[in-house]
């Protein structure tokens, strides 16, 4: 069936440290991946995609990561800071359907 | 600020109350989307507008009933909605439905509560 899942609901990481969100998707069909933030009262907001011909993508202090082997994703943000605290989702963007697919969403804490 | 704006930001209607909550894009995009944000569920597509056309109802029941009147706007009509109805409705916007690599921008969302 669709889904795309993330591991763990809650990641609570110290600032400085870098943190490792990862998201797990079920159909190899899917040709584009999202990684989206939200902060609270707010909407998504994107944050860095990769295509299903890349397996390595970076962008200031993210870098995410594809397997399609094992048909998984993860985000990397180094250096995390408080102003990274929200809520993260991976997304999929299967082609011609226009359709994208949400995982459930990991929070991400910062601690001081 | 993405470039799509929701109003209202909050609205508590009753069961039987109509409502009706706006979208608007400024970013020349030609497809627009409608998502439900429940606590602790992944966001779920609800309707999707490709040049003003509907091209996806995900099943959706009918006291939600969107309306397109051209790329720029997008409507959703809400009728004698279920306390369950209540949740974060998010509008998006995207250059075009069915081009891989297309983001999609999200707007700031409507509270909804339904008592």
């Amino acid at each position: 069936g669709e889904s795309v899942g993330l591991h763990l609901p809650t990641l609570s990481v110290q600032e400085g440290d870098n943190s490792i969100i990862n998201c797990a998707y079920s159909n190899s069909a899917s040709d584009y991946f999202i990684w989206y933030k939200q902060e609270s009262g707010k909407g998504p907001q994107f944050i860095i995609d990769i295509r299903s011909n890349m397996d390595k993508r970076q962008g200031q202090r993210v870098t995410v990561l594809l397997n399609k082997t094992v048909k998984h994703l993860s985000l990397q943000i180094a250096a995390t800071q408080p102003g990274d605290s929200a809520v993260y989702f991976c997304a999929e963007n299967r082609g011609n359907t226009g359709k994208l697919i949400f995982g459930q969403g990991t929070t991400l804490q910062v601690k001081p | 600020e993405t470039g799509v704006t929701q109003t209202p930001r909050h609205l508590v209607m009753g069961m039987t109350n109509k409502k009706s909550l706006k979208c608007e894009q400024h970013l020349g995009h030609n497809a627009m989307y409608w998502y439900k944000q429940s606590a602790k569920k992944p966001l779920e597509l609800m309707f999707v507008y490709n040049f003003k056309e509907q091209t996806e109802n995900n099943s959706v029941p009918s006291r939600f009933s969107p309306e397109c009147p051209n790329s720029s706007h997008l409507f959703l009509h809400l009728h004698t909605l279920q306390p369950e109805d209540s949740a974060l409705y998010l509008c998006a916007s995207s250059q075009g439905q069915g081009l891989t690599g297309t983001e999609a921008f999200f707007g700031q969302g409507t509270r909804l509560t339904v008592v």
